[in-house]
């Protein structure tokens, strides 16, 4: 089993609609998670943290699920510019973070 | 507004031959990674320094590529000799803190072997 797993889509979906993407993680211990947005040929950025309380942005939505060992992120009113891939980033008891290998989302007009 | 660079942005070249990628990561940030982006393997982590000493590089073909802080505003990946299957994109990222902190990427370096 990966350690950090994500569907890899593509979500295709028109404006304005809700999507929501899971990530399942192996490891129990993790501690810390994020979302990150990459666009096409760019870097990776921090969309945001994921709290144990969950956490809201605007139209972002991310929430931890620690006994079924997920993080979702949430997306309401989906606009064109939401249109990118999106990272599940965890924490898996390595020294460092573990990147899911992403999941796309392309929104239609 | 504070980012992390990367040069160069591309870099073509035949096999066999040393490639340099440099990263200046954000001023005071102690945590500096290198990372490989292809559609095959996603990102994968090659190494990281903290406060520039290495503290994992267990990502990284020994054989073949090095890396290294020479001071805390720059570091470097070298890949010696090259081969067509390096071809990714290399990122480099800073952070603050510990290694399980936000990290900022910098634009990366498109590399294609020949």
């Amino acid at each position: 089993r990966k350690e950090v797993e994500q569907d890899p889509g593509p979500f295709n979906v028109p404006e304005g609609a809700t999507v929501a993407f899971n990530c399942t993680y192996s490891n129990s211990a993790s501690q810390s998670f994020f979302w990150y947005r990459q666009d096409c040929r760019k870097e990776p950025k921090l969309l945001m943290s994921v709290y144990s309380s969950g956490n809201e942005d605007g139209r972002f939505t991310a929430q931890l699920n620690r006994a079924s060992q997920y993080i979702s992120l949430l997306i309401r009113d989906s606009k064109l510019s939401d249109s990118a891939t999106y990272l599940c980033v965890i924490d898996t008891g390595r020294r460092a973070l573990t990147f899911g290998s992403g999941t796309r989302l392309q929104v239609q007009p | 507004d504070a980012r992390v660079t990367q040069t160069p942005r591309h870099k073509v070249t035949e096999m066999g031959q040393e490639v340099t990628m440099r990263c200046q990561p954000i001023l005071g940030h102690n945590t500096v990674f290198w990372y490989r982006q292809t559609m095959m393997q996603g990102l994968e982590l090659l190494a990281y320094f903290r406060n520039r000493a290495p503290l994992d590089d267990s990502g990284m073909p020994k054989d073949r590529f090095s890396a290294e802080m020479p001071d805390a505003t720059l570091a470097t990946l070298k890949i010696q000799p090259s081969e067509p299957r390096d071809s990714a994109v290399y990122f480099c990222a800073s952070g603050q803190g510990v290694s399980t902190d936000t990290q900022y990427f910098g634009p990366g370096t498109r590399l294609t072997v020949l």
